[in-house]
């Protein structure tokens, strides 16, 4: 049975400093790491999809890395704003995309 | 723009009431899941339909059931709700293609019962 570990559980930093969420997962036959975010009350939004046989994905100042082999996944996060404060799940997918969840890293960014 | 639609997005239901939570997909996605989150947890996995194929996690109890009608409309049945079935309800989406699946969810829906 597939199991997501998130670390750290809860992180605060300033504003405009770079950062690294941790995931780590137990099966690595995956065939995607999917990263969310999630703002108090409401749903989950899709930052980044990286596919098992890709190394990593960039999106503006995220980027997304994946090492199957050790059952890893990191979130870089450049430049913190304090609108990136929010909930940051990653999901390990399986067949037909059904996810497994990590339990979240609460990222708070201050001004 | 093409999105997941939860509705409503909060639901107060009494004990034992039977409640139903709605989604709709204007993605046209072939596959559609539904989440359960509770409170400062990770979001589980009760089922899911794979076109018209209904599956069910082996964890997720009897009282919950789900109907899909055609591909754009999933509907989630509580039979008879329970204070520990009270979490935000999380519909989702994909287009599984070659094991490569996206998933988008919807805003949720927040069921509070008492």
């Amino acid at each position: 049975k597939q199991e997501v570990t998130q670390i750290p559980a809860a992180l605060s930093v300033p504003e405009g400093e770079n950062l690294v969420l941790n995931c780590s997962f137990t099966d690595s036959a995956i065939y995607n790491l999917q990263w969310f975010r999630q703002d108090p009350g409401k749903g989950l939004t899709s930052l980044l999809l990286i596919q098992s046989s890709q190394r990593e994905q960039t999106s503006g100042r995220l980027n997304a890395s994946l090492d199957k082999s050790s059952g890893r996944s990191t979130l870089y996060i450049a430049a913190s704003q304090p609108g990136d404060s929010a909930t940051y799940l990653c999901a390990a997918s399986t067949s037909y995309g059904k996810l497994t969840f990590g339990q979240g890293t609460i990222l708070t960014v201050h001004p | 723009d093409a999105m997941v639609i939860q509705n409503p997005r909060y639901q107060v239901t009494q004990f034992g009431k039977p409640v139903t939570l709605s989604c709709s997909q204007t993605l046209n996605h072939n596959v559609m899941y539904w989440y359960q989150q509770k409170s400062s947890q990770a979001p589980k996995l009760l089922f899911h339909y794979y076109d018209k194929d209904f599956n069910n996690e082996a964890d997720t109890p009897d009282n919950f059931q789900s109907r899909r009608p055609n591909t754009s409309f999933c509907f989630l049945d509580i039979r008879s709700p329970g204070l520990g079935d009270a979490a935000m309800y999380l519909c989702a989406t994909s287009r599984v293609f070659q094991g490569i699946a996206e998933a988008f969810f919807g805003q949720g829906t927040r069921l509070t019962v008492v």
